[in-house]
């Protein structure tokens, strides 16, 4: 059974710094690989999607990175902001499977 | 396109009565998703549907629970009896079918918050 786990559960950061969430996966036979974000009393917004063949993927300030062979994502916010405040979860689609499973996500706060 | 929408946003009962959440997902896409959201559990899958028809519904907690998907455009999820430990944010979610693409996003309504009293 497909297991993701997110480190740090929660994070701190100053206005302007570069963070690296992480995400990790116990099988390696995903299909692909989803960055999401969820905003207090909403729903989740997908940031980034990186197929199975991708090693990252890249969208403004956000860059997600996939490496299989260990089970690891890392998303890469550069120059954080006070509106980049929110959960972040990640999501595995495992290969013959629809369905994602998802970590339990980290919570972000970038202090103006 | 409005996104996926749910309705009600905000459910309140007691124990015992029947609870019926509403989804509409977004128009074209092929793959309709229940997930229930927790802070002890997270996000967990319910079930899902591909063109309407159930797929995988190894989610569903007990027979208390049933889901439907009459067309394209509309889905229930009804709890009938309700308990205490049924309280927890329902989403909705749709995708379309586009394998090997990065257009296989997952769109989330804004969730239904139920609270069994």
């Amino acid at each position: 059974k497909q297991e993701v786990t997110q480190i740090p559960a929660a994070l701190s950061v100053p206005e302007g710094e570069n963070l690296v969430l992480n995400c990790s996966f116990t099988d390696s036979a995903i299909y692909n690989l989803q960055w999401f974000r969820q905003d207090p009393g909403k729903g989740l917004t997908s940031l980034l999607l990186i197929q199975s063949s991708q090693r990252e993927q890249t969208s403004g300030r956000l860059n997600a990175s996939l490496d299989k062979s260990s089970g690891r994502s890392t998303l890469y916010i550069a120059a954080s902001q006070p509106g980049d405040s929110a959960t972040y979860l990640c999501a595995v689609r495992v290969t013959g499977r629809r369905a994602l499973t998802f970590g339990s996500g980290t919570r972000l706060q970038v202090q103006p | 396109d409005a996104g996926v929408i749910q309705s009600p946003r905000h459910e309140v009962t007691e124990m015992g009565q029947e609870v019926t959440l509403r989804c509409k997902p977004i128009s074209g896409h092929d793959y309709l998703f229940w997930y229930r959201q927790t802070m002890m559990r997270g996000l967990e899958l319910l079930i899902y549907f591909n063109n309407n028809v159930p797929i995988d519904d190894s989610g569903m907690p007990e027979d208390r629970f049933s889901a439907k998907m009459p067309n394209a455009s509309f889905s229930t999820l009804k709890i009938q009896p309700s308990e205490p430990r049924d309280s927890a944010v329902y989403f909705c979610a749709s995708s379309p079918d586009r394998a090997h693409t990065t257009n296989e996003k997952l769109f989330f309504g804004s969730g239904t918050q139920l609270s069994v009293l």
